[in-house]
């Protein structure tokens, strides 16, 4: 199974300010990794596929880069509506989550 | 407008059974591969078991193995967890979720609202 570990486990951010989320798998995975955002008592949702692609209606703010093994997810200028969990997921071979960034209103 | 919508969770004792549905609409439900994820505060997101589009095929981990059912019935665009023998451990958020693009590797998009399983004595 690969496990995806990410980091930090919670930054505590301004509004305005822009933040780095990171993934790492266990082993390469491609391009094929994906980031959700979820808030209290919703359901994830999906915000980056293919490392890289936003979904539909993602705003511009939000960006994924990386390949392989190192993933990173980039707000820029972060919303008061940003603050949530971020989760990273790998679909190379199945399907594995990391354990979730926390993003927090300092 | 892709929706799913689920039902079916609840209080159960150790030992017990319960089916959790999914309601699909917005979309050719018999096109997509389908999935049951499962979230706890301690093991965080897990799928759970996954079914192919013709509802043919299942797959799932093996914490559940033997003891969940996955089945899809593309004539009433709904898919189907049974789940017996429920241990504690299974108590979690499930949600029910759709492969985002027809055949893998496929992330997963949309996800249902979630309903809450707790498996206590």
């Amino acid at each position: 199974e690969i496990v995806m570990t990410q980091s930090p486990a919670t930054l505590s951010v301004s509004p305005g300010e822009r933040v780095t989320l990171s993934c790492r798998a266990s082993q390469s995975v491609g391009s094929n990794l994906a980031w959700y955002q979820q808030k209290p008592g919703q359901a994830p949702r999906l915000l980056i596929y293919g490392a890289s692609t936003r979904a539909t209606v993602i705003p511009a703010r939000f960006s994924g880069s990386g390949s392989g093994t190192d993933f990173t997810l980039t707000i820029s200028n972060l919303q008061s509506e940003d603050f949530a969990l971020y989760y990273c997921h790998q679909y190379n071979t199945w399907s594995t989550f990391g354990q979730g960034t926390k993003v927090e209103i300092k | 407008q892709v929706h799913l919508v689920e039902s079916g969770g609840g209080v159960v004792q150790p030992g017990r059974s319960l089916r959790l549905s999914c309601a699909a609409s917005g979309f050719t439900f018999s096109a997509y591969d389908m999935l049951w994820v499962r979230q706890t505060p301690g093991k965080g997101l897990e799928w759970v078991a996954v079914i192919s589009s013709d509802g043919n095929s299942g797959y799932y981990i093996d914490s559940v193995k033997g003891r969940f059912t996955i089945s899809k019935d593309n004539s009433k665009n709904t898919l189907s967890l049974q789940m017996n023998s429920l241990r504690p451990e299974d108590t979690a958020v499930y949600y029910c979720a759709r492969a985002a693009v027809v055949g893998p590797p496929y992330w997963f998009d949309p996800w249902g609202q979630g309903t809450l399983v707790t498996v206590s004595s």
